[in-house]
């Protein structure tokens, strides 16, 4: 059974730059988070997919930052321009049902540094 | 708006003592789910359990048992003869059954079970 994979693991990149990182989630998972965590805190929600519908975007998702799931399978989070404060862990989790029906199973993240 | 709260910023142990990491929530629905993930230092979050509103009884896996009081908006866990494997960050989670469907997270508790 394949868990939740994220790729790349670590990104090192310099301010302005733009960035993009891939979650592959559990296969027969239709709903697909993006959470980011920064340093001594818990995960914040980012943005939710249902299949490739992106159904909810929290604030914190700003002007700079988007996220597809064109084929209901694979999503993307993308960051322009990025600044030094994107500096965060990046997780992706997956589940089969909606809200706290369904387990939420978290990839490995992908660490962004921006310096 | 949903809140969770986790007191103990970090609680050190040596082998063999039981500990008890805290949360408490809030919410203002009546249905709603809690969890608890622990992230050891590689970073991924490993899920542990979820809890519906509707089940108070508490729950024994092994050495991890889990108190559910909705009296007290409460959902603690005890980790019983710690063992130096159990050192990581550990994080409390809730999902409403309504409105946002994504976890809000507490800022953990960091966990260190000396040998």
């Amino acid at each position: 059974d394949t868990g939740v994979s994220q790729d790349p693991r670590h990104k090192i990149t310099k301010r302005g730059q733009n960035v993009t990182f891939r979650c592959d989630p559990i296969s027969e998972h239709n709903r697909l988070y993006w959470y980011r965590q920064t340093l001594g805190q818990g995960p914040e929600f980012l943005t939710y997919f249902q299949n490739e519908a992106q159904l909810e975007k929290s604030r914190l998702l700003s002007d700079r930052f988007s996220a597809e799931r064109p084929k209901g399978s694979f999503s993307t989070l993308e960051i322009q321009r990025t600044e030094q404060g994107d500096s965060a862990m990046y997780l992706c989790a997956s589940s089969n049902r909606a809200g706290g029906q369904g387990t939420q199973y978290f990839g490995p993240g992908t660490r962004l540094l921006v310096l | 708006a949903q809140k969770v709260t986790q007191a103990q910023t970090e609680i050190s142990v040596v082998e063999k003592e039981d500990v008890t990491l805290d949360c408490v929530y809030e919410t203002r629905d009546t249905t709603y789910y809690l969890f608890w993930y622990k992230q050891p230092p590689s970073g991924e979050l490993v899920f542990l359990i979820r809890r519906n509103s509707f089940d108070e009884q508490n729950e024994i896996s092994g050495r991890y048992s889990w108190n559910f009081q909705k009296s007290t908006s409460s959902f603690n866990f005890t980790i019983t003869a710690s063992q130096v494997v159990d050192s990581a960050v550990y994080f409390c989670a809730l999902s409403e059954n309504t409105g946002r469907r994504a976890l809000t997270f507490g800022s953990g508790t960091r966990l260190q079970v000396q040998p």
